[in-house]
């Protein structure tokens, strides 16, 4: 059962423009996660943020949650190409023993140099 | 680091034939899963263990089967693959009570 949609599904921007990818969800959650994969390759986290918690931020990557919408959104500052990448946000639900990821069919975002 | 390896980065086999996809961990890690990724489909998973010799069903379990004899090692065996297995193999890993995952780079199977 697939519980994240991302939005929109493909995203190309210029070098040093802000991206911002959007998730939404369908049931409670524990936390939602995103995740980077570049071309052919495996997953890498880039952030996790709890169902009591609305903003959160590393680097140039900001996420915001709303559970009341149940969604998420990603946003990169400052892209550079390197981050040419597709994007996924992942969902754990709440009592969620088994550490059990659900996740949405990602963002593939371009940065033009 | 965490590492997480994948025993084949692209694979070639026929209807019919048994493969075996194998991931290890070396972080000691109780959790291990198997996802397939499929254009537009995104990540679905297949199987996990929680712990040795313990395995639980995924959303599409159908046509796979898995083996967790060691802790860091979880095996996906297509029983008799068929062309709809073709597709991206995803392992990844996590320790209990941190709910971050680390992937392997996947392998991609092609069955002819």
């Amino acid at each position: 059962s697939q519980q994240g949609e991302e939005d929109p599904q493909a995203l190309s921007i210029q070098e040093g423009e802000n991206a911002t990818m959007n998730c939404s969800y369908k049931t409670s959650i524990n936390n939602l996660q995103w995740y980077r994969q570049n071309s052919g390759r495996g997953l890498v986290h880039l952030i996790l943020i709890r169902s009591n918690e609305r903003e959160k931020h590393s680097g140039r990557l900001r996420v915001t949650l709303d559970t009341s919408k149940k969604s998420s959104s990603l946003l990169i500052t400052a892209s550079r190409a390197a981050d040419t990448a597709s994007y996924f946000c992942a969902t754990v639900a709440p009592r969620g023993a088994t550490n059990k990821l659900i996740f949405g069919t990602g963002t593939l975002l371009a940065v033009q140099p | 680091d965490v590492k997480v390896t994948q025993s084949s980065r692209y694979l070639v086999k026929r209807t019919g034939e048994k493969v075996f996809l194998e991931c290890v961990q070396d972080m000691d890690h109780e959790n291990m899963f198997w996802y397939r990724q499929d254009p537009g489909l995104g990540l679905r998973l297949i199987y996990f263990s929680y712990d040795v010799k313990m395995k639980e069903k995924g959303d599409i379990p159908e046509g796979y089967s898995v083996s967790r004899e060691k802790k860091e090692r979880f095996s996906l065996i297509l029983e008799s693959a068929s062309t709809n297995q073709t597709s991206m193999y995803l392992c990844a890993s996590i320790t209990g009570g941190v709910q971050t995952q680390y992937f392997g780079p996947g392998t991609r199977l092609l069955v002819l």
